[in-house]
């Protein structure tokens, strides 16, 4: 079964710094990977999604994220915090042609003065 | 154009009472689905609906759960009775599944529907 782990349940970045949040996947050929972001009290939001095609992925809110095969990975990055950026993301996989979105456990992003 | 809707957004009740959730998808999204989201996690998939059809209900805890999707526009998702760990949000999503099929047709989610049960 496919999976994916977000490495670091919290995470803690000044504003303006590099976001960083990683997201490795376990499946014996790559699949479709996303980012979804979660505000308070809010749904799921698609940030980016990987479906084969380029590996560096651009998506909303200045944030992107690469594909990595070697690596079976899959990180969110940002070059520089904004206080709005602050909310939960996650991973998620999906098999090829299927229908079928696994999560992640989430990372609970912080954003400091 | 509006999103998923959702109600109610928030519902108390008491153990072994039953509950309904309630959810509009996009217009003309064809493919609904129930997600259950506990505390700190990230959402799991109860029940996924092409039109009317549940084509994948798995991991439905049937005793307790059932939803329905009559006219293929909106749903339904029941527990009778509740327990204490059924506390949770759950989300519902749409999208639009074309011939080819597949989530890389996104998945528009809900605001979610938290449930406490005392």
């Amino acid at each position: 079964a496919q999976s994916v782990t977000q490495l670091g349940s919290h995470v803690s970045v000044s504003e303006g710094a590099l976001v960083l949040l990683r997201c490795n996947y376990s499946s014996s050929v790559p699949p479709y990977l996303f980012w979804y972001v979660q505000y308070p009290n809010q749904g799921l939001q698609l940030l980016l999604k990987y479906t084969s095609a380029a590996t560096l992925v651009k998506g909303i809110n200045g944030f992107e994220a690469e594909f990595k095969k070697s690596e079976t990975s899959f990180h969110l990055t940002k070059p520089s915090a904004h206080m709005s950026d602050a909310a939960e993301y996650f991973c998620a996989v999906s098999p090829l042609g299927g229908n079928k979105l696994t999560f992640g456990t989430g990372t609970q992003l912080k954003v400091e003065l | 154009e509006a999103g998923v809707v959702q109600s109610p957004r928030y519902k108390i009740i008491e153990k072994k009472q039953p509950v309904a959730f309630w959810c509009n998808p996009i217009s003309g999204h064809n493919t609904l689905y129930w997600y259950l989201q506990n505390l700190g996690q990230g959402p799991e998939l109860l029940i996924r609906y092409e039109n009317e059809e549940a084509v994948d209900d798995s991991q439905l805890p049937k005793d307790r759960f059932s939803a329905e999707r009559l006219k293929g526009v909106d749903s339904t998702l029941k527990i009778q009775p509740a327990e204490l760990g059924d506390s949770a949000v759950y989300l519902c999503a749409s999208s639009f599944s074309g011939t080819s099929g597949g989530p890389h047709n996104e998945q528009f989610f809900g605001p979610g529907t938290r449930l406490t049960v005392l």
